[in-house]
This record gives structure tokens, C-alpha cells and sequence, in this order.
């Protein structure tokens, strides 16, 4: 399985800041997710980012909001932009597994944004 | 309504007891159907999955599909309080196109 982490852990920002958070896989991968979890809320997929290529959002979310970068094929980051409460969540990145329907995660980013 | 639902508990049992976990959902295009377990601070993991209808057995878990009345359980039998976290079922179709869809969770603790 991959082993996934990131940076940081958790943060505590100002409304109006922003948020870089890193993603790093221990070994390459084609696709990278970026998912948020709120509390009480289903994981709900942000984005998929592939090396080389603009990243694919979903619907409700928008680049100028949060821009993905993918330099490379460890590494992803997702920058939480001009943030209010309302972004206060547990952000996650995935890769693929071996299986068509698993994935593995990363320990997540916890953000509170005051 | 959502695509998935979930009871988000908590639940709360003896350590030993069997315990019932379940999703409904109302996609019928749904193929595979996943439970991840999440423990605090940790990002999710696959504990199993199971394809199409049918039950699946590992160990003390069984997931159980039932297309029928889209629904899906998990059950968890001689319980540990390891088994404590949540635990969110998932389901995806088979398209290529397709995206895993999460249910909420339901939060578990097993009480020594």
C-alpha cells in the first residue's frame, strides 16, 4: 500500500488568509484526490489532480478557490484560498490502490479557520 | 436526498457484542460497495469490500448487499474496543467515469 503524508497537520488561520497544504506519496502515482471532510458530512471529492495536466474539479468547487498544483508524480499540493469558517474542515489527499475501488489516504489536514 | 445515507450515531456498546452498521443508498447503477474505517486523526482505510450482492466474510467482519432494497451492512462480531472509530461505507459504479461516493460515517465505541 502507499504511504501517504502530509503537511501540516492541523492550522489554526484568519479569515481572509490562505493555506498551502502539501501532499507526498512514497511512490508514483497517475492520479491524486483531494477530499474534504466536515463534520458530519459525507468525504466529498474536491479534485483530481494528474501530473502535467490542469486538475479536474467538482462541481461546487472552483480553481480560483482552490488551486492544485501536481509538479510531479509524488507530490500534489491544494491551497485553501481567501478562507472564511465555513473552510474550517478536515482536508485529505488519496491515490489509487491496486483495486478498482480503493483508495488509500492521507492522515489529513485538520483547518480551523477563525 | 443524498446518494448515500448513513446513520451517523454514535453507537456505543459492550466490548464482546455484535454490532450492526449500515448505509442506504439510491443510486442503482452502485456495483462495488466499500466500508473504510477511520480512526481519530487518521485518514480512512478499506477494511472490505464487496461486489455486487452477497455477503463477504473476513475474519469477525461480514459485509452483507442487498441490491434489492440498496442496502448494505457491516457487521462486527466478538467486538474490540480496537474496533473503536468511524466507519463510512462507500459505493461506486462500474463506468470508468465513475467516483467512489462516501456516506457520512457512523462513529463506533466498543466499551470495555
Amino acid at each position: 500500500s502507499a504511504v501517504i503524508s502530509q503537511k501540516p497537520s492541523r492550522d489554526i488561520c484568519q479569515r481572509g488568509t490562505s493555506l498551502t497544504i502539501q501532499c507526498q506519496v512514497d511512490s508514483q502515482v497517475t492520479m491524486m484526490f483531494w477530499y474534504r471532510q466536515q463534520p458530519g458530512q459525507s468525504l466529498t471529492l474536491i479534485a483530481t489532480a494528474n501530473q502535467g495536466s490542469e486538475a479536474t474539479y467538482e462541481s461546487g468547487f472552483v480553481i480560483d478557490k482552490f488551486p492544485i498544483s501536481r509538479p510531479n508524480l509524488t507530490f500534489s499540493t491544494l491551497t485553501v484560498s481567501n478562507m472564511s469558517p465555513e473552510d474550517s474542515s478536515i482536508y485529505l489527499c488519496s491515490v489509487d490502490g491496486p483495486g478498482y475501488n480503493e483508495q488509500f489516504f492521507g492522515p489529513g489536514t485538520r483547518l480551523t479557520v477563525l | 436526498q443524498k446518494e448515500v445515507e448513513q446513520d451517523p450515531g454514535p453507537l456505543s456498546v459492550p466490548e464482546g457484542a455484535i454490532v450492526s452498521l449500515n448505509c442506504t443508498y439510491s443510486n442503482s447503477a452502485f456495483q462495488y460497495f466499500m466500508w473504510y474505517r477511520q480512526y481519530s486523526r487518521k485518514g480512512p482505510e478499506l477494511l472490505m469490500y464487496t461486489y455486487s450482492s452477497g455477503n463477504k466474510e473476513d475474519g469477525r467482519f461480514t459485509a452483507q448487499v442487498d441490491k434489492s432494497s440498496k442496502y448494505i451492512s457491516l457487521f462486527i462480531r466478538d467486538s474490540q474496543p480496537s474496533d473503536s472509530a468511524t466507519y463510512l461505507c462507500a459505493m461506486i459504479g462500474y463506468s470508468s467515469a465513475s467516483k467512489i461516493i462516501f456516506g457520512s460515517g457512523t462513529r463506533l465505541s466498543i466499551r470495555p
